[in-house]
């Protein structure tokens, strides 16, 4: 199985920051990678898949890149809708994996 | 737009068989990969399994001898059943569309996942 990590597991960052998100998987995967933002009580939410295309309606705030092992997220100006966990997931091979997720909380 | 709403048993004793069932409101019930995926409490997401209206099935290794997903195309839903149910079988329930990655003639591959139900909380406690 294709093991997926995430760094950070956490941070604190304050409005109108650019944060970064990064995922890294134990091999080659292509660009088969989606994230999802993830707020307490409430089912993910997709913001990205193809590693880099934004799901329709997601905020152009949001951006992927990456291709074989390493991936990002970046959160271009952080705003308080944003505070969430982020997760990453490879579509690549099965059994289909995620990452450990990345909180986002207020600094 | 399309909507999926999931219902089923919320308290299970060990040894049961976990029940949940999701209905799929708008779009096309074919070509996609209808799938369910759980969440222990606090912890992350763990792919559960799949199938398609075509029957074509895949389950994560940890659960395959114990969980079945089966699809009724003529009601749009498909369900999850999973057997000898443990308390670490304890988690949040999602039901979730996947979509097709990409075509290879009449093949596909699963992609991204969206949308997802509201999740159902089982657990599972003597």
């Amino acid at each position: 199985a294709i093991r997926m990590t995430q760094s950070p597991s956490s941070l604190s960052a304050s409005t109108g920051d650019r944060v970064v998100i990064t995922c890294r998987a134990s091999e080659f995967m292509s660009t088969y990678l989606a994230w999802y933002q993830q707020k307490p009580g409430e089912a993910p939410k997709l913001l990205i898949y193809g590693a880099s295309t934004l799901q329709s309606g997601v905020p152009e705030r949001f951006s992927g890149s990456g291709s074989g092992t390493d991936f990002t997220l970046t959160i271009s100006s952080l705003q308080s809708e944003d505070f969430a966990t982020y997760f990453c997931h490879q579509y690549y091979s099965y059994p289909l994996t995620f990452g450990p997720g990345t909180k986002v909380d207020i600094k | 737009q399309v909507q999926l709403q999931q219902w089923g048993a919320g308290l299970l004793r060990p040894s049961e068989t976990l029940s949940l069932t999701c209905a799929v409101y708008g779009g096309s019930f074919n070509d996609y990969y209808w799938t369910w995926i759980r969440q222990p409490p606090g912890k992350g997401l763990e792919w559960v399994g799949e199938n398609t209206h075509r029957g074509r099935s895949n389950y994560s290794p940890s659960l395959k001898s114990r969980v079945t997903i089966s699809v009724d195309t003529s009601k749009n839903q498909f369900s999850l059943r999973l057997t000898s149910v443990t308390a670490a079988d304890t988690a949040v329930y999602y039901c979730v569309r996947g979509a097709v990655a990409q075509w290879f003639g009449d093949l596909s591959v699963v992609g991204w996942f969206d949308p997802w139900g509201q999740g159902t909380v089982v657990t599972v406690s003597s």
